[in-house]
């Protein structure tokens, strides 16, 4: 079982470039949640994906959004990006009512 | 809303000594109370789970916490650190303030073991 994987490790764009983020959800897994982690803070959540819909969202902006397909991987795309988005991006899945396995995350950079 | 405080941003302690990680929590409601670990280039991990059942709770890798509502408390504890301990740990609390959905994540505590 490979678990959560997530693509790709690093990534740096310049301010005002989009981004896609991809992940893959640990295997009999369904709901996908992303996270931002600043440097030195704890995770923030952005949204929940179940059955191919955005179930919850957290405290961000419209330019974050997300996709689920019908194989439960998840995409995050932010638009406009800025500084402040530079973080590490997580990808946790679980099956319902079980507990959140997290990825190892993507590193964004934005110069 | 709810909400964790952790209280140290890093503890140092020797190997062999024992481990104290606090935090506290606040939630309208009963909470679930969790502790991750994070370390350098990997996911998190969740180290253990409290869900309204036992308020002692045992965890992977010698660590337990126990859940005092009055204290509204869920500290972290190890009886002997060993140096593959060294890492960054989060308290993190869910409930019906989200929507049970989000987990809401501490700032972190950096635990560091010297040998």
């Amino acid at each position: 079982d490979a678990g959560v994987t997530q693509s790709p490790t690093h990534l740096i764009k310049t301010r005002g470039q989009q981004v896609t983020l991809r992940c893959s959800p640990k295997s009999g897994h369904d709901t996908v949640s992303w996270y931002q982690q600043a440097l030195g803070q704890g995770p923030q959540f952005i949204f929940q994906y179940y059955e191919e819909e955005e179930r919850q969202r957290g405290n961000f902006p419209d330019r974050f959004s997300g996709h689920q397909f019908p194989n439960y991987s998840s995409e995050l795309n932010v638009n406009a990006l800025l500084l402040g988005d530079s973080a590490l991006y997580l990808c946790a899945s679980r099956s319902r009512g079980r507990e959140q396995f997290f990825g190892p995350g993507t590193r964004l950079t934005v110069l | 809303a709810q909400s964790v405080t952790q209280l140290d941003s890093h503890v140092s302690v020797s190997e062999g000594t024992p481990v104290l990680l606090r935090c506290n929590y606040s939630s309208s409601y009963s909470p679930s109370l969790f502790w991750y670990v994070q370390h350098p280039n990997k996911g998190l991990q969740l180290l253990l789970k409290y869900t309204s059942a036992a308020t002692l709770v045992k965890g992977i890798n010698g660590f337990e916490a126990e859940f005092k509502k009055s204290e509204t408390s869920f500290h972290l504890t190890k009886p002997s650190a060993h140096m593959s301990d060294a890492a960054e740990y989060f308290c993190v609390v869910s409930g019906r303030d989200t929507g049970r959905r989000a987990l809401t994540f501490g700032s972190g505590t950096r635990l560091q073991v010297q040998p």
